[in-house]
């Protein structure tokens, strides 16, 4: 247990549906990230915060994601009229220095 | 964002060294090495870096080669819990503390009993 906690772990949704994911960091961590995992691929960067402030957004992001981290504790990812091709592990990450703490994800699946 | 260049897949036996290769020719001088590797069903976890000398912890050591073109991730004695995808990691040290992890496809490492 890394201390990064992320609920739900699993979620299953209709293609069309909206999801959201949640994201609590170590609680010191200022900066949060969140990546993307499809299976046999190593995680993709989504987009990451220091503090509130989202610094940098994937340009793979598309319109349809949208994340969130008010004052600077937990975050949120929402995907919006999710699509099949959205499958995949989300996982966050939390840091301080160099070195990112992963939770244990988030694995949706759409149908 | 600079690449590395894993082979994807390695064996070793439990209580033997393991050396992990990793290539990357176009490492610039403020590029760290960073090495994480990923266990079955959980979420990346952080070994080691570096940036010019050799360096040890708990968990490995990394060699660095002179030119910085090429780093190794070895595991003194392998075990059954080391069995994992262990990604090589370019990052630069001009973003200071933060910055996106840049993941490949990883090395592929099983330890056989």
């Amino acid at each position: 247990d890394t201390g990064v906690s992320q609920d739900p772990r699993h979620k299953i949704t209709k293609r069309g549906q909206n999801v959201t994911f949640r994201c609590d960091p170590i609680s010191e961590h200022n900066r949060l990230y969140w990546y993307r995992q499809t299976l046999g691929q190593g995680p993709e960067f989504l987009t990451y915060f220091q503090n509130e402030a989202q610094l940098e957004k994937s340009r793979l992001l598309s319109d349809r994601f949208s994340a969130e981290r008010p004052k600077g504790s937990f975050s949120t990812l929402e995907i919006q009229r999710t699509e099949q091709g959205d499958s995949a592990m989300y996982l966050c990450a939390s840091s301080l220095m160099y070195e990112q703490y992963f939770g244990p994800g988030t694995r949706l699946t759409v149908t | 964002d600079a690449k590395t260049t894993q082979p994807n897949s390695m064996e070793s036996n439990e209580e033997e060294p393991v050396h992990l290769p990793c290539n990357h020719s176009t490492i610039s001088g403020t590029d760290y090495i960073h090495w994480y590797r990923q266990l079955p069903s959980q979420g990346p976890e952080y070994v080691i870096h570096g940036l010019t000398s050799n360096v040890n912890n708990r968990m490995a050591s990394l060699a660095i080669a002179e030119d910085r073109k090429s780093s190794t991730l070895i595991l003194h004695r392998a075990t059954l819990r080391d069995a994992a995808v262990y990604y090589c990691i370019l990052r630069d040290g001009m973003e200071n503390q933060g910055g996106k992890l840049i993941f490949g496809q990883g090395t592929e490492l099983s330890v056989k009993p």
